[in-house]
């Protein structure tokens, strides 16, 4: 069976320090992979996509950026991070097409 | 930009009693269109989904009402429980013309069930 594993679970992060994000995923090969963000109480944001190692797509212009250096690894970076970019991450994969996506259990990130 | 649009935004319901959460859309190209339910401080969950060449689909006590001509679709939960008590989003994807399947996805409607 497949799974998906987010790291860390809670993460409180100083404004202008740097950030990353790992996500895995077990048990398929060349899945499509996203992250979004959640804002409280809010929907979901799509930063970014991915359908293939190496291959990036942003959805929204911000502080943030994402590399796939592996076919099962998804990582969310920042150089500097903003009091903005505080908020619920979320990882997911898709087999590709209109396929369900499955979501890993989010990371909280805090910036103080 | 394509939009979901969700409604209600929250939805109080008696143990027991129906719960209609509604969606439309605006995209004609969407052609999958799934449910997820989301706990607190978890990762939303497929709940149950539809294509457009059916109309209906249900999963035990989740139905899924699909009206391509309205571009409309709606969950119902039958006999609600208070385990129901979530956030349900709302998703439709394009998943045909382009590979990366991106779902966009509608606000969400936190769901209370009262005991």
């Amino acid at each position: 069976s497949q799974t998906i594993h987010q790291w860390p679970a809670t993460l409180v992060q100083p404004v202008g320090s740097p950030l990353s994000l790992e996500c895995t995923v077990e048990g398929t090969s060349n899945p499509n992979l996203y992250w979004y963000r959640q804002a409280a109480g809010r929907g979901l944001q799509l930063l970014f996509y991915s359908v293939g190692i190496g291959q990036i797509s942003s959805e929204v212009p911000q502080n943030l950026s994402a590399s796939r250096p592996q076919d099962r690894q998804f990582i969310l970076s920042s150089k500097k991070l903003l009091l903005s970019d505080s908020g619920f991450y979320l990882c997911a994969w898709s087999r590709a097409g209109n396929q369900p996506q499955h979501f890993g259990d989010g990371t909280r990130l805090s910036i103080l | 930009q394509q939009q979901v649009k969700q409604s209600p935004q929250s939805l109080i319901v008696q143990k027991g009693g129906i719960s209609i959460i509604n969606c439309a859309y605006e995209n004609t190209a969407f052609d999958y269109f799934p449910w997820y339910q989301q706990f607190p401080g978890k990762g939303p969950a497929l709940l149950i989904a539809i294509r457009p060449d059916v109309s209906e689909k249900k999963e035990g006590r989740f139905t899924i009402s699909f009206n391509k001509s309205a571009k409309q679709f709606s969950l119902h939960i039958m006999d609600s429980q208070p385990g129901d008590s979530a956030t349900y989003f709302c998703a439709a994807s394009d998943g045909l013309n382009t590979n990366a399947g991106k779902s966009t996805f509608g606000d969400g409607t936190t769901l209370t069930v009262k005991p």
